[in-house]
């Protein structure tokens, strides 16, 4: 258990179809990401909120739109996905977004995402 | 740009010694960081290097030489369980710009 929760685990969908994925963080960090794991790719960094304000977003199509209402949560809305983002999206989190300090970030376990 | 080098499969024998090597160039360097990701599983933080030389934890432990651009993650005792994926990760300098991963090295622990 690493402090950082995914639901759901598994999602199949249809390229009309509108869902969410989302992530809770229970460890009291001020900085949430998520990222893409494609098979035989790095980790690719999408976006990372700072005190619920995006402060990255790198080069991510508009089909995902991520929202972060508060510094414990964090949505990922889909829409007219296409199959070639089926992949693991894993939200992670740490004490902040800068790159001075150790900040460790803690991952979640990741949402399975098949889009037909 | 930004590369992470990392052997994509090993695999070595349970009780043994196994070293993992992770080459890099990026935009700057503020840590070195390895995380290991078990199938299905998050990936847990492992080690972090900021400073050259030798970190020790437990089983485990990591290597820096900010010179060469390198780093090493070091199994020793090897146990069934540590077959798992191992991430090689580099913060570079420029703002909030958090992690560069490598590609993941696959190890497989046989009997």
């Amino acid at each position: 258990e690493t402090g950082v929760t995914q639901t759901p685990r598994h999602l199949v969908m249809g390229m009309t179809n509108k869902k969410s994925l989302k992530c809770e963080q229970h460890l009291g960090h001020n900085a949430m990401y998520w990222y893409k794991q494609s098979a035989k790719k790095p980790l690719e960094l999408m976006f990372v909120y700072s005190l619920e304000e995006r402060v990255e977003n790198n080069s991510v199509p508009s089909r995902f739109s991520p929202e972060c209402p508060n510094s414990s949560h964090l949505f990922l809305h889909l829409h007219t996905l296409q199959p070639e983002d089926s992949a693991l999206y894993l939200c992670a989190s740490s004490q902040d977004s800068g790159s001075g300090a150790k900040n460790i970030q803690y991952f979640g376990a990741g949402t399975r995402l098949s889009v037909l | 740009g930004q590369n992470i080098d990392q052997p994509t499969e090993m695999t070595a024998t349970e009780g043994a010694i196994v070293q993992i090597n992770c080459t890099y160039q990026t935009s700057g360097f503020n840590g070195l960081f390895w995380y290991q990701q078990h199938a299905g599983e998050a990936p847990t933080f492992l080690s972090y290097n900021v400073l050259d030389g030798l970190e020790e934890k437990g089983r485990f432990s990591s290597f820096l030489s900010r010179s060469k651009g390198y780093s090493y993650l070091l199994l020793k005792e090897l146990q069934m369980k540590d077959s798992a994926s191992y991430l090689c990760a580099v913060r570079g300098n420029s703002g909030n710009t958090p992690l560069v991963f490598g590609k993941g090295t696959r190890l497989s622990v046989i009997a």
